[in-house]
């Protein structure tokens, strides 16, 4: 089956950037889907289709994707920004819905 | 405004069933699929079923393939997954979620039901 990989931590200033990285087998070649999970609550859909972002979503998140890395990146990081974030993408090989493991943001 | 509330969490005995069930509004589940999303403590997202909208397809994770059955009431616009067999590694937060788009993404997430499988 598909697996994709996350570091478990990124840790930045506020102010600064946030890069999480999603890895997979030719993953460029996939739609990539990015969710904030705060504590407590639903995730929330940040980044689908690689970049494109739902209008609810600050324009501060921004996606990438190409060859066997997909990035989520958050500009002007706030203390607000802190959660876990998942990478997801459907293997249509499998027909299954896969999740990255998550990356814990944490705003020093 | 799509809503989704999932209800039917509680204490189960390992070996022992449960079914958890999500109430739509704000759409028609016959014209979309929906999914089952579980998060184990100390765990990420775990994709556990989805059913097409035609309500004649479904597919699971291998975790809990021959064990969770995910169906839907159209009448009731109400999605259910029936578990049994369950471990305790099936403790978890269950989520309903609205899918989109091809390949598919999830727009719409309940806050989803607690399941917690232990003797």
């Amino acid at each position: 089956s598909y697996v994709l990989t996350q570091p478990p931590s990124v840790s930045v200033a506020p102010g600064k950037t946030a890069r999480i990285t999603c890895g997979g087998n030719n993953i460029g070649s996939y739609g990539v889907h990015w969710y904030q999970r705060r504590p407590g609550q639903a995730p929330v859909l940040v980044i689908y289709y690689d970049d494109d972002r739902p209008s609810a979503i600050p324009d501060r998140f921004s996606g990438s994707n190409s060859g066997n890395t997909a990035t989520l990146t958050i500009s002007r990081v706030e203390a607000g920004d802190e959660a876990d974030y998942y990478c997801q993408v459907w293997d249509t090989r499998s027909n299954h819905v896969v999740f990255g493991g998550g990356t814990k943001l944490t705003v020093l | 405004e799509v809503q989704l509330l999932e209800s039917g969490g509680g204490s189960a005995q390992p070996g022992g069933s449960l079914r958890l069930s999500c109430v739509a509004s704000g759409f028609t589940l016959s014209s979309y699929a929906m999914n089952w999303v579980r998060q184990a403590p100390g765990k990420g997202l775990e994709w556990v079923s989805d059913i097409r909208g035609s309500g004649d397809t479904t597919y699971y994770a291998d975790s809990v393939k021959g064990r969770f059955t995910i169906s839907r009431d159209i009448s009731k616009n109400t999605l259910y997954l029936h578990m049994s067999g369950l471990t305790a590694e099936d403790t978890a937060i269950y989520y309903c979620a609205k899918p989109r788009g091809t390949p598919l993404y999830f727009d719409s997430w309940g806050r989803g039901t607690l399941v917690t499988v232990s003797s």
